[in-house]
Parts: C-alpha cells; structure tokens; sequence
C-alpha cells in the first residue's frame, strides 16, 4: 500500500521559475493538505481540501495555488518561485474532516525544493 | 487563534532513561491532541492522541497526559530505545476545526545517546 506519493522528491529552481508538486493518496480519504516545514517553525498549513472540488487558504497560503484534480490528486504550484519558499513540503490526507470530527493524517515522505 | 508552545527543542538521553516532551496551547476550546514522530528524511507520522475527555492514554512505551485546566500535556517516553531518535511534535485542534485547524508546535529533536 503506497499510501501518500508525492513528487518530485528534490527540486532546485531559479527564482521566478514556476513549479508544480504532485501528490496522490490510495486511501481514498476525503480531505488532502499541503504543508510546509521549515527549521525551528514546525508543520505550517499552505491550503487544504476538504473534499473533491474544494480547496481552502491554510495559515500561510501566499505565493501558492493548488487544485484537487480529483479525490486521489492534490497538487501545489508555485507560480513565480521566491528564496523564501526554500523549504520541505508535505502533502497529507485524512479520512476525517470537518468540525471536532479530527482524524490522523497520513504524510508523504516531502519534497526538499530550493529557490536560488 | 490557537498557539502551541513546545519544549524542549532539543533533548538529550541516555538509552534507557525516560524523555518527556511538554505542550501548552492557548485556546480553551482545544479538544484533540495528538502527537507526531518524525525520522530523518521521512513524513511525521502519528504516534499516540488523546482527546480532552481523558486525562491520560498509554501505548507501551509512550504515554500521553493532558491538563485542561492549565492546558498543558505532555508526551512520556520510557526505556528509550536508539530507535526513538526523531522529532516529535505535538498539536493541538482549534475550536471549530479539523485537521485543517490543527496547530503544531515547532517540534523536539530527541537524541538517544547508546
């Protein structure tokens, strides 16, 4: 069971460059995430969905897009890379969602991207 | 919103001996409270929960106990082992969300010495 896939697992791009990072989860789980970490700031939220066809900002949501392809795929884009987006993203997926209705969420290894 | 503290951000034992990790966070409404282990290059994964109905919830080795009223709660690890070198962090839920209302704290990297 592969679980949450995510790729690529390394980036490195120019600033001004665009990409996109792909995740998809085989559990078929309602609810997928993206987050950041960074050194000595912990596990930030850049957007998530709820469900297929919804996408919402999470805490720190700047300088990104995403789009839920379908229930499997979230993807996250960085239209005009910045050095400050030199960081390790993860992609999670959760059976649960919605109000006190908290449930585990399962991680991908991350994508280690750098910006020059 | 909700904010998390954790300490320490680094923790240094002998194998063996016992670790413990403290949370506080701010929001009275917080009802879940998990915490993730994470290892070298690998996703956080989830380890043990609790929910504020429970003062405390063991799983071999590791416990979890929670304060509502000073709204702290802790992560115990006992006879560490090498095996336990990661970082853990805890979470907490905001009022009115899920897991997108999550709050982590800035995570603990435990060092088992051999």
């Amino acid at each position: 069971n592969a679980g949450v896939t995510q790729t690529p697992k390394f980036q490195v791009l120019k600033t001004g460059q665009s990409m996109t990072l792909q995740c998809a989860q085989d559990m078929n789980h309602n609810s997928m995430y993206w987050y950041r970490q960074d050194p000595g700031m912990g596990l930030r939220l850049i957007y998530y969905s709820a469900s297929e066809g919804t996408t919402d900002k999470g805490e720190v949501p700047n300088g990104y897009n995403v789009s839920r392809l379908n229930k499997r795929e979230f993807s996250l884009r960085l239209e005009s890379a910045a050095p400050s987006q030199t960081s390790v993203y993860f992609c999670a997926s959760s059976e649960a969602g919605g109000t006190y209705n908290t449930g585990e969420l399962f991680f991908g290894e991350g994508s280690r991207l750098t910006v020059l | 919103g909700e904010n998390v503290e954790q300490h320490p951000s680094t923790l240094s034992v002998q194998e063996g001996d016992s670790a413990v990790i403290k949370c506080t966070y701010s929001d009275s409404a917080s009802n879940y409270f998990p915490w993730y282990k994470q290892e070298l290059g690998k996703g956080p994964q989830l380890i043990i929960d609790i929910r504020s109905n429970v003062g405390e919830k063991k799983d071999q080795r590791i416990a979890v106990t929670l304060n509502k009223t000073a709204k702290h709660f802790s992560l115990h690890i006992t006879e560490t082992q090498p095996e336990d070198s990661a970082v853990y962090f805890c979470a907490a839920v905001a009022s009115g969300g899920g897991a997108d209302g999550l709050t982590f704290g800035k995570g603990t990297h435990l060092i088992i010495q051999p």
